[in-house]
């Protein structure tokens, strides 16, 4: 069964660290992009940031770059969301999805159950 | 940026009515735009993917249309389980992958 299971959410302070894992199930993970989504309370959805197959390209939204870091281990096949000095606005419920190809991107068809994360004091 | 409008934001039907989305994107994306829809507490679900590719399992009633900055998400018939929320989101140009604000279908 095609499945993403995402753990670590919680509370965390703000300035405080956080890391979240996705691990994957009934695909070929190494073969695949993927990426994180966050929904905010009662808001809609924000892309996170994506990493390629290997890990050796990563792009994030201007929002969390610089405080946040994908990464992978496809010998665990896992997703990390390394998670430096969250502020109250990282609120939200993460998700980790996997593009419909291995190749050209054209949407999200495997969503994990998602995480929450709050950022409070 | 490209930034994605849904309009309206929410949406009245009755059951077996027609609902039509909108969807606007703030330069052209071509064909690569996508729709989902979300029930309260689940994760999205890939509706549309191409404009109007229906993904696996999405049942005929939900169809896509468009092209360049203009985007139509059409439920023909609209059945209870599909009230729900739905989102356009662009992939032409990228990073970032955006989405729009969000559609609201509720019953009449």
């Amino acid at each position: 069964q095609v499945q993403l299971v995402e753990s670590g959410g919680g509370v965390v302070q703000p300035g405080r660290s956080l890391r979240l894992s996705c691990i994957a199930a009934g695909f070929t993970f190494r073969s695949y992009a993927m990426h994180w989504v966050r929904q905010a309370p009662g808001k809609g959805l924000e892309w996170v940031a994506v990493t390629s197959k290997d890990g050796s390209n990563k792009y994030y939204a201007d929002s969390v770059k610089g405080r946040f870091t994908i990464s992978r281990d496809n010998s665990k096949n896992t997703l990390y969301l390394q998670m430096n000095s969250p502020r109250a606005e990282d609120t939200a419920v993460y998700y980790c999805a996997r593009p419909v190809w291995f190749g050209e991107f054209d949407g999200f068809d495997i969503w994990g159950q998602g995480t929450m994360v709050t950022v409070s004091s | 940026e490209i930034v994605m409008t849904q309009s309206p934001a929410t949406l009245s039907v009755s059951p077996g009515e027609r609902a039509t989305l909108s969807c606007r994107a703030s330069q052209s994306v071509r064909s690569n735009l996508a729709w989902y829809q979300q029930k309260p507490g689940q994760a999205p679900r890939l509706l549309i993917y191409g404009a109007s590719t229906r993904a696996t399992g999405i049942p005929a009633r939900f169809s896509g249309s468009g092209s360049e900055t203009e985007f139509t998400l059409t439920i023909s018939s609209l059945q209870s389980e599909d009230f729900a929320v739905y989102y356009c989101q662009q992939y032409n140009k990228w990073p970032p992958i955006t989405f729009g604000g969000g559609t609201k279908v509720e019953i009449k």
